[in-house]
């Protein structure tokens, strides 16, 4: 996988967006960014992913640069229910598992 | 819609027994995958498969046993419990492999394991 960057821990004001940022200076052209999210003691789950295109989804927006080096994850109206760990992770072609590092915890907060 | 399902939830073992964690989908889905999950860590890569009949290691295999009879059912064998193998183990599944866009992983709602 290309090496991702992610801050350990974010706070963000319930129903303020959230934006969690992620480095990944060493993606290649056709390596796709993919963010899932675990919420405490459960599964993780996917959220989005994208290539070079900014992407919708009812649970979020994804934000990547135009020399895809880095992206922004964005949960435009954070509930409590978002509090989480994000992780930001970008598979190398036929890789064939996703390697999840400690990721983005986030807070929402009252 | 099921999709992953472990059992059981929870289980305790004493050091040196053995035991057998379930994970069967219901997606139809190709690749199957057991990670497990430490403590304030990231999740590690035990065992995957791409078919029925075909398993590879991972980054974590030493200490456990898989086997893929038939696309639905992915088992995870403990032989000789240790204190080290304590942890959370999820098992999930994917259409596909990975690094192709339209194939998203799906997980389980995990096993937590203690070994004491």
């Amino acid at each position: 996988d290309a090496k991702t960057t992610q801050p350990p821990s974010m706070d963000c004001a319930e129903g303020r967006a959230a934006n969690l940022p992620c480095n990944h200076s060493t993606i290649s052209g056709n390596e796709y960014v993919y963010w899932y999210r675990q919420i405490h003691s459960q599964g993780p789950q996917y959220i989005i992913h994208g290539l070079k295109n900014n992407e919708t989804n009812e649970m979020a927006s994804l934000i990547i640069t135009e020399d895809r080096k880095s992206s922004t994850l964005i949960l435009p109206h954070a509930t409590l229910r978002d509090t989480a760990v994000y992780y930001c992770i970008a598979p190398q072609t036929g890789a064939n598992n996703l390697f999840f590092g400690t990721g983005t915890r986030l807070t929402v907060i009252p | 819609n099921a999709g992953v399902t472990q059992t059981p939830k929870f289980r305790i073992l004493k050091i040196g027994q053995s035991m057998t964690l379930q994970c069967t989908q219901d997606m139809n889905h190709n690749y199957m995958y057991w990670y497990r999950q430490d403590p304030g860590m990231g999740l590690k890569l035990i065992y995957y498969s791409v078919g029925a009949g075909i398993t590879d290691k991972g980054e974590v295999p030493n200490g456990y046993n898989v086997s893929r009879s038939t696309t639905e059912d992915f088992p995870l064998r403990l032989e000789l419990a240790a204190p080290s193998q304590t942890s959370v183990y999820f098992c999930a599944s994917s259409q596909g492999p990975l690094a192709v866009a339209k194939n998203i992983q799906y997980f389980g709602a995990g096993t937590r394991l203690s070994v004491l």
